[in-house]
């Protein structure tokens, strides 16, 4: 399977523990993306990266999250201190470039207690 | 503004069309795409159409997009059951990369 890979698929954590997710893209895809899906609603962007460098982030990554992609080829998700309100489906997705479909992987779902 | 709406469900016999609607607010997207979600899935493409453009075929599925209105419809032929699953549309503004996804209409289909 050469699609995007994430891991781990699950994850619960107690309150105010730190996490760490990993996303593998498909391979030369230089473009990859990080969002978040709560339940019920549609995935909301957080950061993305094109090869090593951090593009852009949304106002929702708070100072507890901290993207990595140190070479330019999987990625790297990180809470800090973890809150209830972190509790959703993280998603990451890739492309070839900017203008290029951006496919998605299965997720990682977190629970918070 | 960046939004994207949707209508949140939608109930179809099998064999006939399905017909889901998105409608967006920023003139300037560039790209529009529909994904497909199943349970507990990640999102799956299903189609994209450019914004310079009215319609696109593909299979089964059939999207149009009346850019005035700024409205995307996404109609699927021949509904299955196995088509039963979440349905967004998003969309890809100029100047950035991040897709703005609507809340996803959730598409049942019964026998």
């Amino acid at each position: 399977d050469t699609g995007v890979s994430q891991d781990p698929r699950h994850k619960i954590t107690k309150r105010g523990q730190n996490v760490t997710f990993r996303c593998d893209p498909i391979s030369e895809h230089n473009r990859l993306y990080w969002y978040r899906q709560t339940l019920g609603q549609g995935p909301e962007f957080l950061t993305y990266f094109q090869n090593e460098a951090q593009l852009e982030k949304s106002r929702l990554l708070s100072d507890r999250f901290s993207a990595e992609r140190p070479k330019g080829s999987f990625s790297t998700l990180e809470i800090q201190r973890t809150e209830q309100g972190d509790s959703a489906m993280y998603l990451c997705a890739s492309s070839l470039g900017g203008l290029e479909t951006q496919y998605f992987g299965p997720g990682t779902r977190l629970l918070v207690l | 503004g960046e939004d994207v709406e949707q209508s949140l469900f939608l109930s179809v016999r099998e064999g006939d069309s399905s017909v889901i609607n998105c409608t967006y607010t920023d003139s300037s997207s560039t790209y529009l795409y529909w994904y497909k979600q199943e349970p507990g899935a990640g999102l799956q493409l299903l189609t994209y159409i450019f914004s310079n453009m009215d319609m696109k075929q593909d299979q089964r599925l059939t999207v149009l997009l009346n850019k005035k209105d700024k409205h995307l419809s996404l109609r699927i032929a021949d509904t299955q059951t196995g088509d039963s699953a979440i349905y967004f549309c998003a969309e890809k503004v100029m100047g950035t990369d991040k897709l703005i996804f609507g809340t996803g209409t959730r598409l049942q289909v019964f026998p």
